[in-house]
């Protein structure tokens, strides 16, 4: 596609529910990114991949997060027991490799806990 | 620890004048500053950026200026526009290859008056 596409744009779930994300990044990024941002708050980098492997998770905020990509295309990031404080609007974004300084993002999924 | 801080949370300003808005860093690692624009239920978009050999980088209505001796950068837009009220995130990154992580700020609502 032309741009970064992320499904779902809303989802609401019960707490302790799991819940799954998509990113769709641009064709040929080998690098992938994914972001939150919370009601106040800045972007809060989560995780990136540079094609299949990411090779920093300390971004993750618990143990309940967790993310994968395959082909070195699309990204799933998974919340797991979900809780109130992961309610945030989540973002991915994608850049040509692991050097291209200009990443394009997707229009987040607004993800509420209730 | 917030490594890169946008301390106005807000900017009004009016139309044809110019809108500064700043951003400090306190990682001196940080080599690559770029500035991004959000508007309401959407992704962020890239502005600007600018290496860190550099102290002003240029684009049309936009200037971004860098001061490395006080972690320091700012980003100039001249004339306001109506268009250009929206959220305003700095970042930044440590360009190593393979360390990649942008770093953001938690944004500046610039408001354009007409």
């Amino acid at each position: 596609g032309a741009g970064v596409s992320q499904s779902p744009s809303n989802k609401v779930t019960e707490k302790g529910k799991d819940v799954e994300l998509r990113c769709d990044p641009i064709s040929g990024h080998t690098a992938l990114y994914w972001y939150r941002q919370s009601l106040g708050q800045g972007l809060e980098f989560l995780i990136y991949f540079q094609g299949n492997s990411a090779p920093d998770k300390s971004g993750l905020p618990s143990d309940r997060f967790s993310a994968e990509r395959t082909g070195g295309s699309v990204s799933t990031l998974t919340i797991q027991r979900t809780q109130q404080e992961d309610s945030a609007v989540y973002l991915c974004a994608s850049s040509l490799d692991i050097l291209g300084t200009e990443a394009f993002f997707g229009q987040g999924t607004r993800l509420t806990v209730v | 620890d917030q490594q890169v801080k946008q301390n106005s949370p807000s900017l009004s300003v009016q139309e044809g004048r110019i809108s500064i808005l700043n951003c400090d860093y306190t990682n001196s690692m940080f080599d690559y500053f770029l500035w991004y624009k959000k508007y309401p239920a959407e992704g962020p978009t890239f502005l600007i950026s600018i290496s860190s050999i550099k102290d002003k980088n240029e684009d049309g209505r936009f200037t971004v200026f860098l001061n490395k001796s006080a972690k320091h950068l700012s980003l100039h837009i001249v004339p306001s526009q109506p268009g250009d009220s929206a959220v305003y995130f700095c970042a930044a990154l440590i360009s190593n290859f393979g360390n990649e992580k942008l770093t953001f700020g938690t944004g500046t609502r610039l408001t354009i008056i007409p």
